[in-house]
C-alpha cells in the first residue's frame, strides 16, 4: 500500500518565478493538506483541498494557490516567489477526518 | 488562539536513560492530541492520537499521556535510533493541524 508521495524532492527556483508542486495521497485518503515547514519550526498549515474544493485556508497570501484532481492528488503553486518561501513544503492526507499521514515533502530553495 | 507549546527545545540523553517531552496546548475545545516523529530532511511520521484527559498510548519505548492542559511522551531505555524530533499538534477550529516547534532528541550510546 503506497503512502503519500510528492515531487519533485528538492527545486531550486530564482525569486520572482512560478513553482508547482505534487502530491498523492494515501490509497483511500480523499483529504489532501499542504504546510510549510522552515528550518526549525513545526509545520505551518496553508490549506485544504476536499471534493476539489479549498476547504479551510491558514494565513498565507494569495500568492499560494492549489487544486485537487478527481483521483484525489494535488498541486501546490506559488507565485512571484520571494526568499522567504523556502522551506520544506509537507502535503498530508487523510479520510474521515482523523491521522493525517504525511508525505517526504518537497525542498524548495529560492535564491 | 490555539497555540501549542514543546519543551525542552532539545534534549540530550545516554542510551538507557528514560525522559519525558512535555506537549502545552491552548485550544477551545480539543479534537485530537497528535505525536510525530520526523527524522531530517523527511515528513513526520504519525505515532499518536490522544482525545480525552486520563488517556494513554503505547508504543514500543514510547508511552503518550494526555491531561486537560498538556501531553507527556515519556520515552523508556531509548536506544540511539529514537534520536529524531518529535512534534506535537492539535486540531485546531478548521480541522487543521497546529504544531509545536519541536523537541530535537538525541540518544548517545
Amino acid at each position: 500500500d503506497a503512502g503519500v508521495t510528492q515531487s519533485p524532492t528538492h527545486l531550486i527556483k530564482t525569486r520572482g518565478q512560478q513553482v508547482t508542486l505534487r502530491c498523492s495521497p494515501k490509497s483511500g485518503h480523499d483529504t489532501v493538506s499542504w504546510y510549510q515547514q522552515a528550518l526549525g519550526q513545526g509545520p505551518q498549515f496553508i490549506f485544504q483541498y476536499y471534493e476539489e474544493e479549498e476547504r479551510q485556508r491558514g494565513n498565507f497570501p494569495d500568492r499560494f494557490s492549489g487544486h485537487q484532481f478527481p483521483n484525489y492528488s494535488s498541486e501546490l503553486n506559488v507565485n512571484a516567489l520571494l526568499l522567504g518561501d523556502s522551506a520544506l513544503y509537507l502535503c498530508a492526507s487523510t479520510w474521515g477526518g482523523d491521522e493525517q499521514y504525511f508525505g517526504p515533502g518537497t525542498r524548495l530553495t529560492v535564491t | 488562539e490555539d497555540q501549542v507549546t514543546q519543551s525542552p527545545e532539545a534534549l540530550r540523553l545516554q542510551e538507557g536513560e528514560s525522559s519525558s517531552l512535555n506537549c502545552s496546548y491552548t485550544v477551545s475545545g480539543l479534537r485530537g492530541l497528535f505525536w510525530y516523529r520526523q527524522d531530517p530532511g523527511k515528513g513526520p511520521e504519525f505515532l499518536f492520537t490522544l482525545y480525552s484527559a486520563g488517556e494513554e498510548k503505547e508504543k514500543e519505548r514510547l508511552k503518550a499521556t494526555l491531561t486537560k492542559k498538556e501531553s507527556f511522551l515519556h520515552i523508556t531505555a531509548p536506544k540511539p535510533e529514537d534520536s529524531a524530533t518529535y512534534l506535537c499538534a492539535v486540531r485546531g477550529s478548521q480541522g487543521n493541524l497546529i504544531f509545536g516547534k519541536g523537541t530535537k532528541l538525541s540518544v548517545k550510546p
